[in-house]
């Protein structure tokens, strides 16, 4: 972390209810990513932004949406369409390519 | 399509050991390998990036070597403490792609 923040640490969701996780970081890194990790399952990439107003989709990206309006932000949605959506998320940002890759401190998401 | 591969998945050793952890990965051109320490509930903390050029890096009881032909790295810890108990995760940079992961070997080192 240090220079990431990612709210909120721990968020419920209902059945058929969006929500958004947060991800803000203070480094002036280009790159943003945002992962999922399950248990026995490692991390998983579910989008990644490279330069502001654009973003690539990762390997798991299905019911989830993101956006990267500003430099310093990228907010994550995991909408209703995300049926298994429990699991700990993780933000990670990197200022050029190849260079070390810094992770937010993440959110548990349980759903009710 | 590049796959990274941490053997085994969990360890567990007494204090004061030293010991080796493996990375292995299916596509040797590589930009850069990175190791990573995750402690329960939290996020990543990077430990030792090792560009393709080098073949080693150190940092305090760290040291991560790099084998691009063989498409291996191992990161040997030293005189092992019970603080140095957590996950670590290798990861490999093959350029325009992000980041791909191993799942991580979990660590014990028993007091």
């Amino acid at each position: 972390d240090g220079g990431i923040t990612q709210s909120p640490k721990y968020l419920f969701r209902k059945e058929g209810q969006n929500v958004t996780l947060s991800c803000e970081q203070n480094l002036n890194h280009d790159a943003m990513y945002w992962y999922r990790q399950d248990p026995g399952q490692g991390l998983r990439l579910i989008y990644y932004s490279q330069i502001v107003n654009d973003f690539q989709k990762g390997d798991i990206a299905e019911g989830y949406s993101v956006s990267r309006e500003k430099k310093e932000s990228f907010p994550l949605t995991v909408t209703s369409a995300q049926k298994n959506p429990t699991a700990f998320y993780l933000c990670a940002t990197r200022a050029q390519p190849g260079e070390t890759q810094y992770f937010g401190p993440g959110t548990r998401l349980l759903v009710l | 399509k590049q796959e990274v591969t941490q053997i085994p998945a969990a360890l567990s050793v007494p204090e004061g050991e030293n010991l080796v952890l493996n990375c292995s990965f299916t596509d040797s051109a590589i930009y850069n390998l990175q190791w990573f320490r995750q402690d329960p509930g939290k996020g990543l903390t990077s430990l030792l990036l090792i560009q393709s050029s080098q073949r080693e890096q150190t940092s305090g009881r760290l040291n991560a070597s790099l084998d691009k032909s063989s498409g291996r790295s191992t990161l040997y810890i030293a005189a092992s403490q019970p603080g140095d108990s957590a996950t670590y995760l290798c990861a490999v940079y093959s350029g325009n792609t992000p980041l791909v992961f191993g799942k991580g070997t979990r660590l014990s080192v028993i007091a």
